[in-house]
């Protein structure tokens, strides 16, 4: 059971904004762990989409974002594309667990 | 390019034992930590454990503490996990990953394997 809460789904149509939400707790986010995001296309392996709450590796488009604020965080995609249809993992460190966790995962389906 | 392959993965019934492994290439393996990610068929990711550059540091998620051991050979540019007592719930593609850095917390996972597939079924 992942500590970290994800929407099960999100849509919009090309072109359009979409928001991934991670939402945490005291023990990982709120106690000040980097989030990053994965970005896993269909039958692929996840491939790392954001580090550091906003930082985005050599390669990865600029419609790609995220943020961080409390015990959350959020990816945002806008001007989305057709192949930006794929599931999303946010990631983090928890202290209690002394381990990493996932979300939950997010499907994102664009219209 | 970095790259990394795993396998060892097979149909194995529930309270066996099995080895999978890592092949690494196209980065220095023993600058950084590595782990073990593990996916069940159409679920989510599960964190499984991690071993940091040396060897000197491993950590397991709790679902797989005293039965799964993580390993590393710098020598060979491999990793490996260990598993025993499987369970049914073990069923899943089980992911190598290579650290961002060479922490053991609050670190990120750059590059993925392809996966292994692991069945545990009687």
């Amino acid at each position: 059971q992942s500590v970290l809460t994800q929407p099960t789904s999100v849509s919009g149509a090309p072109g359009q904004r979409v928001t991934i939400s991670c939402t945490g707790s005291s023990s990982n986010i709120g106690a000040g762990y980097d989030v990053h995001w994965y970005q896993q296309l269909p039958g692929t392996a996840p491939k790392l989409l954001m580090y550091g709450n906003s930082n985005r590796p050599s390669g990865v488009p600029d419609r790609f974002s995220g943020s961080k604020s409390g015990t959350s965080a959020s990816l945002a995609i806008t001007g989305l594309q057709a192949e930006d249809e794929a599931d999303y993992y946010c990631q983090s460190y928890d202290s209690r667990l002394s381990g990493y966790v996932f979300g939950t995962g997010t499907k994102v389906t664009v219209l | 390019e970095v790259q990394l392959v795993e396998s060892g993965g097979v149909v194995v019934q529930p309270g066996g034992s099995l080895r999978l492994s890592c092949a690494a290439s196209g980065f220095t393996f023993d600058d950084y930590t590595m782990h073990w990610v593990r996916q069940a068929p159409g679920k989510g990711l599960e964190w499984v454990s991690l071993i940091s550059w040396d060897g000197g540091s491993t950590n397991y998620a709790d679902s797989v503490k005293g039965r799964f051991t993580i390993s590393r050979d710098n020598s060979k540019n491999s990793l490996y996990l260990q598993m025993n007592s499987l369970r049914t719930e073990d069923t899943a593609l089980y992911y190598c990953a290579k650290d961002k850095g060479s922490g053991v917390a609050d670190t990120c996972l750059d590059y993925w394997g392809q996966g292994t597939l692991v069945t545990v079924s009687s």
